[in-house]
């Protein structure tokens, strides 16, 4: 079981937004302002899309965002792509002993 | 082009050991800090060690022990040396640049198995 709770699918048409959201405790996500999101296509190595929460590493498009509320973090993808397809794992720094955790993992499908 | 490249996966014995590298090309690895992170078939993420520039370390419960993670500045790679390896530990390996509180750079993955 992953230490940080994802939604296993979401999905939308192309041009539509949809959000995933990443819940975790007061001692990861509720914590600290270092919440990334990754994305992986198949058979690929994952790629950074946000850290901080919502900061963007140079090249990655403006339709991805991030926020926080709590214990939990959210990306929303906004005027989806075909190639927005992929699966979406979020991490928080936990600090301690264990210092990253991850999500499970969001398929999004681009119907 | 900024490249991390992992070798050293391959078919081990449980109760056996692997080593595994990761080098670096494009780049110089001795100022950043160092994950590895791996993916079992079908699975998600795990985080499985650092070591920072100046070789702090940390591990995950479920490798602290029987993994060992170093680096060599002068050779610009890194490295994960795997001892008492079981089915569960059956994944891709990716060495991760770690930076900003991030996963920045990744490579493209080894695959360990590990079956008798």
């Amino acid at each position: 079981q992953s230490a940080l709770t994802q939604p296993p699918s979401a999905s939308g048409s192309p041009g539509q937004s949809v959000t995933i959201s990443c819940t975790g405790t007061s001692g990861d996500v509720g914590r600290y302002n270092y919440v990334s999101w990754y994305q992986q296509h198949p058979d690929k190595a994952p790629k950074l899309m946000i850290y901080e929460v919502t900061k963007r590493p140079s090249g990655v498009p403006d339709r991805f965002s991030g926020s926080k509320s709590g214990n939990t973090a959210s990306l929303t993808v906004s005027g989806l792509q075909a190639d927005d397809e992929a699966d979406y794992y979020c991490s928080s720094y936990a600090g301690s002993n264990n210092l990253w955790v991850f999500g499970g993992g969001t398929k999004l499908t681009v119907l | 082009e900024v490249q991390l490249v992992e070798s050293g996966g391959g078919l081990a014995q449980p109760g056996g050991s692997l080593r595994l590298s990761c080098a670096a090309s494009g780049f110089t690895l001795r100022n950043y800090s160092l994950d590895w992170v791996r993916q079992a078939p079908g699975k998600g993420l795990e985080w499985l060690s650092y070591i920072s520039s100046s070789s702090v370390i940390y591990y995950a419960d479920s490798v602290r022990g029987r993994f060992t993670i170093s680096r060599d500045n002068a050779k610009n790679s890194l490295y994960l040396q795997m001892d008492s390896l079981r089915a569960e530990d059956t994944a891709v390996y990716y060495c991760v640049i770690d930076a900003d509180y991030a996963f920045h750079i990744w490579g493209q993955g080894t695959m360990v198995t590990v079956s008798s």
